[in-house]
């Protein structure tokens, strides 16, 4: 089935430090998505990305989806403490069902 | 708009009984409903997807006699947890999606102990 590899696991930065997490494919994804989960919390919709080679922005953070439609990354730009929290990405199946990855918990020290 | 809510927001109970969880569209008709279980510091793992008025659909190492899952109008979607034990705990998390679309609104989750 339908599986995306969602690096790294964790990530611990000073507050201010740009922070990347990333997504891979073994596959042509026709769409993948971005959520964020603050600790104790559920996930929350931030994009979709759909058009190879596509980059949204939202603020500080920077949305990529590769050219060959298997990777994407989410790059924050000079971290803030309320960037705390896990993020994932997400893609929908043959079957409709959204897959997440393995989520990217992020820690800011201020 | 697009709001998920559930209930109750955590729920403690013993080992042998039932509980039953509540997923409600506030403000939109959901045509699919979904239920997720998040173990801490893993992902969410999809459990099931329910369309109203249809039997719902469990994925791949999910009892669906253990998750009873309930579909009974475009608002509201059950999830009964059957003879709960203690490896059932956890956090369980419902979405749905509104007219088709590929967006997905959260509940806020249901913190499941089973003692």
């Amino acid at each position: 089935g339908q599986q995306v590899m969602q690096i790294p696991q964790y990530q611990h930065v000073q507050e201010g430090e740009d922070f990347t997490t990333y997504c891979n494919s073994s596959t042509t994804l026709s769409n993948i998505q971005w959520y964020k989960q603050r600790p104790g919390g559920h996930p929350v919709f931030l994009i979709q990305l759909v058009k190879s080679g596509e980059v949204k922005k939202q603020k500080r953070l920077t949305f990529q989806f590769g050219e060959a439609k298997k990777n994407s990354s989410l790059h924050i730009t000079a971290t803030q403490t309320t960037d705390v929290g896990t993020y994932f990405c997400g893609v929908y199946n043959q079957g409709g069902k959204l897959i997440f990855g393995q989520g990217t918990e992020l820690s800011v020290k201020p | 708009g697009a709001v998920v809510s559930q209930h109750p927001s955590w729920v403690i109970c013993k080992s042998g009984t039932s509980v039953k969880i509540e997923c409600r569209s506030l403000d939109f008709q959901a045509t699919t409903m979904f239920w997720y279980r998040q173990f801490p510091k893993q992902s969410l793992m999809l459990m099931a997807t329910s369309n109203e008025g249809s039997k719902a659909t469990y994925e791949q190492g999910v009892e669906k006699d253990k998750f009873l899952i309930n579909h009974a109008s475009l608002t509201l979607s059950t999830l009964t947890v059957t003879s709960a034990h203690p490896e059932d705990s956890s956090f369980y998390i419902c979405s749905a999606t509104r007219d088709y679309s590929y967006e997905q609104y959260f509940g806020p989750g249901t913190r499941l102990t089973v003692t």
